[in-house]
């Protein structure tokens, strides 16, 4: 089975500040990972990914995330936080199945 | 280029009636897949269907609930008798053919649904 855990429910961060949500994730076999942002009463969009490749991946609006196989960690960066990143924001995992098992969100707020 | 379009976006049901939600996938792409959100709580799989197929419904509950995808027309997903409890957003995605497959999942806005 695959799993996600976001152990934080809020990340609250000062606009210009850095911005770390953490995931880590349990999958058979090599892991396919993503992130998503929800925004109130909307879809998800998605972030970025990690297939294969540099462990390092850059995705939209300037966020980036680091595939960490040791530590089964995909935590999502940002290197200056703006008001407009607060959204609630899901990492997911599938083992190349088509199904993706999403963790429980992790709130941002950033703050003016 | 359209992206997952669902009807409707919010649905009001009084205890006991039927709820049809409708997902058109993106165009080109014939895997869709529905997902729960219940409030305070993430996304959890509900089932994935290709055209006229049920490829998984482990998420699905047992009862009351069904979810096709017909060769023509979008899919629906169907709750029968709904309780308090089936209050929740619904979600669409579409991924395209395993062939070209990334592994994202392209989400719609989210059906809405209250049970009175």
């Amino acid at each position: 089975a695959q799993s996600v855990a976001q152990p934080e429910d809020q990340v609250n961060v000062a606009e210009g500040n850095p911005l770390t949500v953490k995931c880590t994730y349990s999958v058979s076999g090599n892991p396919y990972l993503f992130w998503y942002v929800q925004y109130p009463n909307r879809g998800l969009q998605f972030l970025l990914k990690y297939i294969t490749g540099d462990n390092l991946v850059k995705g939209s609006y300037g966020f980036e995330a680091e595939f960490n196989k040791s530590q089964t960690s995909f935590h999502l960066k940002k290197p200056s936080a703006l008001v407009s990143d607060s959204a609630l924001y899901f990492c997911a995992v599938s083992s190349g199945n088509n199904r993706l098992a999403f963790g429980k969100g992790n709130q941002v707020v950033v703050i003016p | 280029n359209a992206g997952v379009m669902q009807n409707p976006r919010h649905l009001v049901r009084r205890r006991g009636q039927e709820a049809r939600l409708r997902c058109s996938p993106v165009k080109g792409h014939s895997h869709v897949y529905w997902y729960r959100q219940l409030p305070e709580e993430g996304l959890k799989f509900m089932v994935y269907l290709q055209k006229e197929n049920i490829i998984d419904e482990s998420g699905m509950p047992k009862e009351r609930f069904s979810a096709e995808f017909p060769k023509e027309g979008p899919s629906i997903l169907r709750i029968q008798q709904v309780v308090r409890g089936d209050s929740a957003a619904y979600f669409c995605a579409s991924s395209r053919d395993r062939g070209q497959n990334t592994g994202e999942l392209f989400f719609g806005e989210g059906s809405r649904l209250t049970v009175l």
